[in-house]
């Protein structure tokens, strides 16, 4: 079984201080790898992917990929009240396995 | 440009009902992913179609869930017998071919009583 793990949380962060949410994916094979944020009663929100090794940034957001430790991460800068959602790690392997995602909470 | 849209967006069955949920997805994409979504948890894949053609459909649940998109456009996702354990949000996603930055519409949320 293919499997994409994600701390449920809560993450507490101050406002302003940067949020940093992990996941590890099972299958050494994977080749993609997506950062989603679904706020409450919504639908999943694309805010990054990642394809190789190291880091990816855009604006507040970088993602990390680390494909020897099946380990990808998203930090978020300067977090926001509005950042304040649930984070889904999701990793492509023959069809795209969600992780159970992180709730995150900015304190402001 | 519109997103992807999905209707209704609400639904009560009683168990034991037939329900058929749309997607619409975003114009020219040719990817369409059928997810299924409990309270709590990550959406768990269901289906998969690249324009009228369907994939993959190991996730289904059981041989009462059934996907079609029959001109490769409007896609409906339709349970028959509905019970208990059906009760989730139903996601449909689309992307362009080739890729997988899939972009979800709103979902239907179907409660079975």
């Amino acid at each position: 079984q293919k499997e994409v793990e994600q701390n449920s949380g809560p993450l507490s962060v101050p406002e302003g201080a940067i949020a940093s949410l992990n996941c590890t994916y099972s299958d050494r094979g994977s080749q993609s790898f997506f950062w989603y944020r679904q706020y409450s009663g919504k639908s999943p929100e694309l805010i990054m992917f990642i394809y190789s090794n190291g880091d990816k940034e855009d604006g507040r957001f970088t993602a990390q990929l680390n494909k020897a430790s099946q380990y990808v991460s998203l930090l978020i800068r300067d977090s926001q009240p509005s950042d304040s959602a649930t984070y889904l790690c999701a990793v492509k392997d023959d069809k795209i396995i969600f992780g159970k995602g992180t709730r995150l909470h900015i304190l402001p | 440009g519109a997103g992807v849209s999905q209707s209704p967006r609400y639904k009560v069955a009683k168990r034991g009902q037939d329900v058929a949920l749309r997607c619409d997805p975003i114009s020219g994409h040719v990817s369409l992913f059928w997810y299924q979504q409990a309270l709590g948890q990550g959406p768990e894949f269901l289906t998969y179609f690249q324009n009228e053609a369907q994939l993959d459909k190991s996730g289904l649940p059981s041989d009462r869930f059934f996907a079609e998109r029959p001109e490769g456009s409007v896609s409906t996702l339709k349970i028959q017998r509905t019970q208990q354990e059906d009760s989730a949000v139903y996601l449909c996603a689309s992307s362009r071919q080739g890729s997988y930055e899939q972009y979800f519409g709103p979902g239907t949320r179907l409660t079975v009583t």
